[in-house]
């Protein structure tokens, strides 16, 4: 059972939608990733957020903002998003150095 | 280029074969993890390499790191249906002004398939 919680499991949005994905441990970690995996495809990492503060933001576009309220959560704000835009997201957690810990991930399909 | 090249692409076998997938950088890896996915779910972390001419094992998966550590093969002995899925190969990698410590890269994935 995976230890690092990721909802919802399947969004459907239309391009104007404002939506979030949500990902939550408890595992004490202090780093926190969100990945982005297209079909048959390895994931490809998004932001990096290290203490709660943004480490690594991959020249993502701005459509997608991430936000770390708390040292457990990690939210992926979504808005204006493009059909090329769907895929799976997934989160990870780790220590510090150490190794990721992958949620399920949220299946996004944009209409 | 692919930073990280995985072979062989996909692999058939019949249970209860061995079975070995390799994991190869052009750069020096801080540190190298094997990750398994089942279609459209979440990866599985199996092992973490660090040192040089490391081996890990774990029930009936092997994984090592080559002494240069820019090599790695993750070995699964007598396969079983339950092996089958994506085999996905990660690494911090070590580049001239420090290390990508945080941006894990991915290997594009080997497709197992166990045959009952």
């Amino acid at each position: 059972d995976t230890e690092v919680t990721q909802t919802p499991k399947h969004l459907v949005m239309g391009m104007t939608n404002k939506k979030s994905l949500k990902c939550e441990q408890h595992m004490g970690h202090r780093a926190m990733y969100w990945y982005k995996q297209k079909a048959k495809k390895p994931p490809e990492l998004m932001f990096v957020y290290s203490y709660e503060k943004l480490s690594i933001n991959e020249s993502v576009p701005s459509r997608f903002s991430p936000e770390c309220p708390n040292s457990s959560l990690l939210n992926l704000h979504l808005h204006a998003l493009q059909p090329e835009d769907s895929a799976l997201y997934l989160c990870a957690s780790s220590q510090v150095l150490g190794e990721l810990f992958f949620g399920e991930g949220s299946r996004l399909t944009v209409l | 280029s692919q930073e990280l090249e995985q072979s062989p692409q996909s692999l058939i076998v019949q249970e209860g074969k061995n079975l070995t997938i390799n994991c190869t950088s052009s750069k020096t890896l801080y540190g190298l993890y094997w990750y398994k996915q089942k279609y459209g779910e979440g990866l599985i972390f199996l092992m973490m390499l660090q040192k040089g001419g490391e081996e890990k094992s774990h029930e009936k998966i092997t994984a090592k790191l080559d002494e240069k550590k820019q090599q790695s093969s993750l070995h699964i002995t007598a396969s079983q249906p339950s092996h089958a899925g994506i085999y996905l190969c990660g690494a911090d990698i070590i580049y001239a002004g420090g290390t990508s410590y945080g941006k894990l890269t991915f290997g594009q994935g080997t497709i197992l398939t166990v045959h009952p």
